[in-house]
């Protein structure tokens, strides 16, 4: 089945510091999500992908859709205490609409 | 997650029981997914559902697990016979509809069980 691979895992930054973290698929996918999860709460959305190549900002938050299909970044810019939680891809390649997560990226902020 | 409703936000219960989860969708969305999430995992995907039918279930396990969104209420995702393995975070998400390209999925809080 499809498969994403999140990187990375873990990161641990300063507070100021820039940060990104990628997602590479197997296959093809026709939408790219990325998610923050705070513990005890749902994903909240934070950036919509919709066509290759697209390039598309939030705030501090900027993510891509690569050429290939099979791949995403996201990147964030001076980062902030607030930033830390859990960030996760996901992808959508089907008909039905069901996302595919990748295991997610734990960021911590230092002050 | 704004808008999207789930409860109970926790659920404890014994092996052997049944657990009824609810989810109501975003105002405006006729189109509801389930997923599951396991300690230090990501969500994979279980259910997605419209009004009255079910859509695609390739992620529901064959057995104990079911799920319905009636014309009418919320969506119900309900497990009998709950086993410790069962013990996750379930979550409900709900888009307007597939329009082209743009299925945007927005999630709630999920519900957290624990089978004891």
């Amino acid at each position: 089945g499809q498969q994403l691979n999140q990187s990375p895992q873990s990161m641990f930054i300063q507070e100021g510091e820039d940060v990104s973290m990628n997602c590479t698929s197997s296959s093809i996918f026709n939408t790219w999500l990325w998610y923050k999860q705070e513990p005890g709460e749902g994903p909240v959305l934070l950036i919509a992908l919709y066509k290759a190549g697209e390039l598309t900002s939030n705030g501090r938050l900027t993510a891509q859709f690569g050429i290939t299909r099979k791949d995403s970044f996201l990147n964030i810019s001076a980062s902030i205490p607030s930033d830390v939680g859990i960030y996760f891809c996901a992808g959508q390649g089907g008909n039905t609409g069901k996302l595919i997560f990748g295991q997610g990226t734990t960021l911590q902020v230092k002050p | 997650n704004a808008g999207v409703m789930q409860n109970p936000r926790h659920l404890v219960r014994r092996r052997g029981q049944e657990a009824r989860l609810r989810c109501s969708p975003m105002k405006g969305h006729s189109h509801v997914y389930w997923y599951r999430q396991l300690p230090e995992e990501g969500l994979k995907f279980m259910v997605y559902l419209q009004k009255e039918n079910i859509i695609d279930e390739s992620g529901m396990p064959k057995e104990r697990f079911s799920a319905e969104f009636p014309k009418e209420g919320p969506s119900i995702l309900r497990i009998q016979q709950v086993v410790r393995g069962d013990s996750a975070a379930y979550f409900c998400a709900s888009s307007p509809g597939p329009t082209r390209h743009k299925e945007t999925q927005y999630f709630g809080p999920g519900t957290r069980l624990l089978v004891l």
